[in-house]
């Protein structure tokens, strides 16, 4: 089975600062992982997804993610943080390859002015 | 760009009430299914569906649960004796083809509020 834990349920930040959201996954086999993003009222769209190939990966937005196998992470960051970023964030693991995805609890951004 | 649409956005039923939540999938995908998400928790895995049949359920899926895909352009999810506990938002998704290459596609959610 698969699964995936995101570290910190809330993240505050400043306009212009680092963004970095946590989420360790644990799998039996090589995982499938993404990065979701979800603004208020709307649906889930996708920031960006490893599949084995490069381990960092670059995504949508500015956002990007390493893949660490020896720390079973999977970590969302950007550079610079935007007012647009404030939302809920999801890390998502397929075991399978197939969109049977176990999400994380999310975490929501909050982004200072 | 083609967008998965859900209605209606938020639904109110009373307990012991069908209900049916409608998905028009984007148009020439192949791949369906829906997830959902009780106010606080995760977003869960409901049923995958192909060509017609369930492919693959969760264990929330039980017999009070099915899909359907009536008329080649929507795809709907019944539950047929609502419970307290089937408040959540729902989410329909589609894909064109079953492995990740191919981008998965989420509405917006219906909001399912059960009295």
């Amino acid at each position: 089975a698969q699964s995936v834990t995101q570290l910190g349920s809330h993240v505050s930040v400043s306009e212009g600062a680092l963004v970095l959201l946590r989420c360790n996954y644990s799998s039996s086999v090589p995982p499938y992982l993404f990065w979701y993003v979800q603004y208020p009222n709307q649906g889930l769209q996708l920031l960006l997804k490893y599949t084995s190939a490069a381990t960092l990966v670059k995504g949508i937005n500015g956002f990007e993610a390493e893949f660490k196998k020896s720390e079973t992470s999977f970590h969302l960051t950007k550079p610079s943080a935007h007012m647009s970023d404030a939302a809920e964030y999801f890390c998502a693991v397929s075991g399978q390859g197939d969109y049977k995805l176990s999400f994380g609890a999310g975490t929501t951004v909050t982004v200072r002015a | 760009e083609p967008e998965v649409t859900q209605t209606p956005s938020h639904q109110v039923t009373q307990m012991g009430q069908e209900v049916i939540l409608r998905c028009v999938p984007i148009s020439n995908h192949l791949y369906f299914y829906w997830y959902r998400q009780i106010l606080g928790q995760k977003v869960e895995f409901l049923v995958s569906f192909y060509n017609n049949e369930i492919s693959e359920k969760s264990e929330i899926f039980d017999d009070q649960f099915s899909v359907e895909r009536p008329d080649g352009s929507n795809f709907t999810l019944k539950i047929r004796s609502t419970k307290l506990e089937d408040s959540a938002m729902y989410f329909c998704a589609s894909a064109y083809l079953t492995g990740v290459d191919s981008p998965l596609h989420f509405g917006n959610g219906t909001r399912l509020t059960v009295t």
